[in-house]
């Protein structure tokens, strides 16, 4: 099974920052990674496909990079309503898999 | 609108089986591959189960394979989980998530939770 390692595994960071959030797959997912964003009480949400790809309704300010093993989500000017865990999800092979998550608490 | 409703969930003894229900609509159903993912109380996301638009493959995360069994009926609309012999650790929130074109989950449903004790 492919394993997905999220890091930082909590981020504390100031309305405005821009941030950075790690994904690193055990074997390459070619860009078969996916981000998804879960509030507090709330299910999941597709936030990035296919490692860059945006998906409708979502702020511009998240945006992904990366192929291969290295994936990144970037938040440009994090807003209180961003307050989460980000979950990483692999496509490529089953079983499907997630990262730990990395949860984004705001100063 | 893209809605996805979950039933079914409940306090079961371990042992005992439950059968889930995820109703479907804003889409056309019977064309979209449709997926059971659970997370445990405060842990993460864990894939578990898929089943292709017209029922002729399924898949299973070997944590659940010979327990668990996904079907659908595209008649109405309707996936479901049948549980057997369910264990304390298939304690967890259940979502069913429709398949988006590039193998991820796109829309998810509100969950239904199932707990597992004696």
């Amino acid at each position: 099974d492919v394993v997905l390692t999220q890091s930082p595994a909590t981020l504390s960071v100031t309305p405005g920052e821009r941030i950075s959030l790690s994904c690193r797959a055990s074997e390459s997912v070619d860009t078969y990674l996916h981000w998804y964003q879960q509030k507090p009480n709330e299910s999941p949400r597709l936030l990035i496909k296919y490692a860059s790809q945006s998906i409708s309704g979502i702020p511009s300010r998240f945006s992904g990079s990366g192929s291969g093993t290295d994936f990144t989500l970037s938040i440009n000017g994090v807003e209180l309503e961003d307050l989460s865990i980000y979950y990483c999800q692999q496509g490529n092979s089953l079983p499907f898999t997630f990262g730990s998550g990395t949860k984004l608490e705001i100063k | 609108e893209v809605q996805l409703v979950e039933s079914g969930g409940g306090l079961v003894k371990p042992g005992s089986s439950l059968k889930l229900s995820c109703v479907a609509s804003g889409f056309t159903f019977s064309s979209y591959g449709m997926h059971w993912i659970r997370q445990a109380p405060k842990k993460g996301l864990e894939w578990i189960a898929l089943i292709y638009y017209d029922s002729s493959n399924k898949y299973y995360a070997d944590s659940v394979k010979g327990r668990f069994t996904i079907s659908r009926d595209n008649s109405k609309n309707t996936l479901y989980l049948e549980m057997n012999s369910l264990r304390s650790e298939d304690t967890a929130m259940y979502y069913c998530a429709k398949s988006g074109g590039s193998r991820n989950f796109d829309y998810w449903g509100q969950g239904v939770m199932v707990t597992v004790s004696s």
